[in-house]
């Protein structure tokens, strides 16, 4: 199995509400990733959990709050998001953190939209 | 900051060698140079991974010259389905996955 899971795969969401975007790996990565993507532009790192703990927040504001319950499973919390946040989210997972890890697998994504 | 510097855009016609280059001068010692494929509306999708010389898998060839300041990716005999964007990314392990700007490559029958 080398897929990554996200769920659901399309959102949309008030700006008064709170909703949660998940990932499954079942390849015994122990590096996770979130990422969001503007139309036309390349993906933005958010954040990095390795072993389960969270190693680089890339100075997200804290209406996004990840989560790792496990070493197979991330979910990113959503929050009084406002219009601009609408971006197709991203979430990969490699073996390590490491350089020179091989290569990180990329779920489909979940396609927000904030109202 | 892990910058690396592509062509925006790209124009080939089925059959042909497609050459990348991607640009990172002032790549560290331990960073490895990876590239992804994108399709519209779906996650990145791992090509090959390098450190220097040359790599080569059942899909692409990877040319990383001495200095390491460039990298050349090259798909042989493109067809219609390798439309899409490119994307060079130096592996820097803190700020790993930290992925380029990207070069749109498109196909022409």
């Amino acid at each position: 199995d080398t897929e990554v899971t996200q769920t659901p795969k399309h959102l949309v969401m008030g700006m008064t509400n709170k909703k949660s975007l998940k990932c499954e790996q079942h390849m015994g990565h122990r590096a996770m990733y979130w990422y969001k993507q503007k139309a036309k532009k390349p993906p933005e790192l958010m954040f990095v959990y390795s072993y389960e703990k969270l190693s680089i927040n890339e100075s997200v504001p804290s209406r996004f709050s990840p989560e790792c319950p496990n070493s197979s499973l991330l979910n990113l919390h959503l929050h009084a998001l406002q219009p601009e946040d609408s971006a197709l989210y991203l979430c990969a997972s490699s073996q390590t953190q490491g350089q020179g890890a091989g290569e990180a697998f990329f779920g489909q994504g979940t396609r927000l939209t904030v109202v | 900051l892990a910058k690396t510097t592509q062509p925006i855009s790209m124009d080939s016609y089925e059959g042909q060698e497609v050459n990348i280059t991607c640009s990172h001068n002032n790549i560290a010692t331990n960073d490895y140079i990876t590239w992804y494929q994108q399709f519209p509306s779906q996650g990145p999708r791992f090509i090959i991974q390098g450190y220097k010389t040359k790599v080569t898998n059942e899909v692409a060839s990877l040319f990383i010259p001495a200095d390491r300041k460039s990298s050349t990716l090259s798909l042989p005999r493109v067809s219609l389905s390798d439309t899409a964007v490119y994307y060079c990314q130096r592996d820097t392990g803190r700020r790993a996955l930290t992925f380029g700007s990207g070069t749109r490559l498109q196909v022409q029958p």
